[in-house]
């Protein structure tokens, strides 16, 4: 069992907007910044947010933002290459780990 | 541009070691915490270790602590993984990444299979 909660599964259509969650506790998500990383067909993992930062070259439909002990990803109009499985990480004070999320599978209908 | 090159991967039996390699080049290597994650066929990403800036202060997940060792040498822009005693389990792509808390660039990875 994963010390963050995604969903298993979101799905939407293109020019939707869908948000993937991130769940932990104050010692993970309550006390450090979170990074969302996308992996498109099992090659290497790419950071699409950290923080609230987007790094150069993600577009701007990406977002994030975080409200107490979750965080959120938000794709604003959604495009077929988005499809892909979506992790959530960040380091636990109390464990001493880099704590990762099971991953969210999103789908474009 | 920031890139990171892992490379030892490869087949060993059950008991056997490898070290693997990371190369970075395009930043500061100094000025960065790094970390190596794996993905196990069909699974998800999982954190396998990380050191400071300076190698003064590593972390290990407890299914490695005592197997695998995190290291750096910041003459070469080199971060590596000392993994001995392997098992099935460890059969994973191994990453390299930058970062703690939040990771902000990955390296392409490099396979482990450990047969019985």
């Amino acid at each position: 069992q994963s010390a963050l909660t995604q969903e298993a599964s979101v799905s939407g259509t293109v020019g939707q907007k869908v948000t993937l969650s991130c769940t932990g506790d104050r010692n993970n998500i309550g006390r450090y910044g979170v990074g969302w990383y996308q992996q498109t067909s099992h090659g290497a993992p790419k950071t699409v947010m950290f923080g609230n930062s987007l790094p150069p070259g993600i577009p701007e439909r990406f977002s994030a933002s975080k409200s107490g002990t979750t965080s959120s990803l938000t794709i604003s109009g959604l495009q077929p290459e988005d499809e892909a499985d979506y992790y959530c990480s960040t380091w636990d004070y109390s464990l001493n780990v880099q704590v990762f999320g099971g991953g969210t599978k999103l789908t474009v209908l | 541009d920031v890139q990171m090159v892992e490379s030892g991967g490869g087949l060993v039996q059950t008991g056997g070691s490898l070290r693997l390699s990371c190369a970075a080049s395009g930043f500061t290597f100094t000025g960065y915490w790094m970390t190596w994650v794996r993905q196990p066929p069909g699974k998800g990403l999982e954190w396998v270790a990380s050191t400071d800036e300076v190698g003064s202060e590593t972390h290990h997940v407890d299914s490695v602590r005592g197997r695998f060792t995190i290291s750096r040498d910041n003459t070469k822009n080199s971060l590596f993984l000392q993994m001995t005693s392997l098992r099935v389990e460890d059969t994973a792509i191994y990453y390299c990444a930058r970062g703690k808390a939040v990771i902000d660039c990955w390296g392409q990875g490099t396979p482990v299979t450990v047969s019985s």
